[in-house]
């Protein structure tokens, strides 16, 4: 869904470095998310927004920072306090309001050495 | 916290016949259950999703039913074919707009 950009595709860490990943919306949404993918596991939240100004933590939270100072942005930076970041990160957005869908973006493959 | 487990976590059926994945929630209050299709390398995509007002759903050869005193949800798919070799997750949306996704079910077709 060209709705939700997410850039880059693949990304190369060092340890020990900050890196924040893209999320880009055109799709007026109010609510962005962020999940982590590991191989053989499901999505687990990391934080998310229901408005501009206003985020929440998931499940997964620590290690990871986010901000919400757009309502088409939503960018995450994966910390060196996190301990196993290398993963494949999936940014969404949903309307906001009722019982509206996800909708993903393509992903971004963190590999931190 | 909220909790969504899903089973089973791999599943091989023979093309055309029927598959069956089953989750559960823990929040109470959760009121709207997605079900994604995740092929590989691809990003997950909403195939059906059911409301707590509604016991089941139907899509053509895709169906979900809720059974909200159980707290459990389930996806059925008949007529299995090889393009629905994938993986798929449950998700129940819980408090706010919280949205908490299953482990995962990968489904393979047999020829």
């Amino acid at each position: 869904d060209g709705g939700i950009t997410q850039s880059p595709k693949y990304l190369f860490r060092k340890e020990g470095q900050n890196v924040t990943l893209s999320c880009e919306q055109n799709l007026n949404h109010d609510a962005m998310y962020w999940y982590r993918q590991d191989p053989g596991q499901g999505l687990r939240l990391i934080y998310y927004s229901q408005i501009v100004n206003d985020f929440q933590k998931g499940d997964i939270a620590e290690g990871y920072s986010v901000s919400r100072e757009k309502k088409e942005s939503f960018p995450l930076t994966v910390t060196s306090a996190q301990k196993n970041p290398t993963a494949f990160y999936l940014c969404a957005s949903r309307r906001g309001q009722g019982e509206s869908p996800l909708h993903f973006g393509n992903g971004t493959r963190l590999t931190v050495t | 916290g909220e909790n969504v487990e899903q089973h089973p976590s791999t599943l091989s059926v023979q093309e055309g016949d029927s598959a069956v994945i089953k989750c559960t929630y823990s929040d109470s209050a959760s009121n709207y259950f997605p079900w994604y299709k995740q092929e590989l390398g691809k990003r997950p995509q909403l195939i059906i999703d059911i409301r707590s007002n509604v016991g089941e759903k139907k899509d053509q050869r895709i169906a979900v039913t809720l059974n909200k005193t159980a707290k459990h949800f389930s996806l059925h798919i008949t007529e299995t074919q090889p393009e629905d070799s994938a993986v798929y997750f449950c998700a129940a949306r819980s408090s706010a707009s919280k949205i908490i996704f299953g482990s995962g079910t990968r489904l393979s077709i047999r020829p």
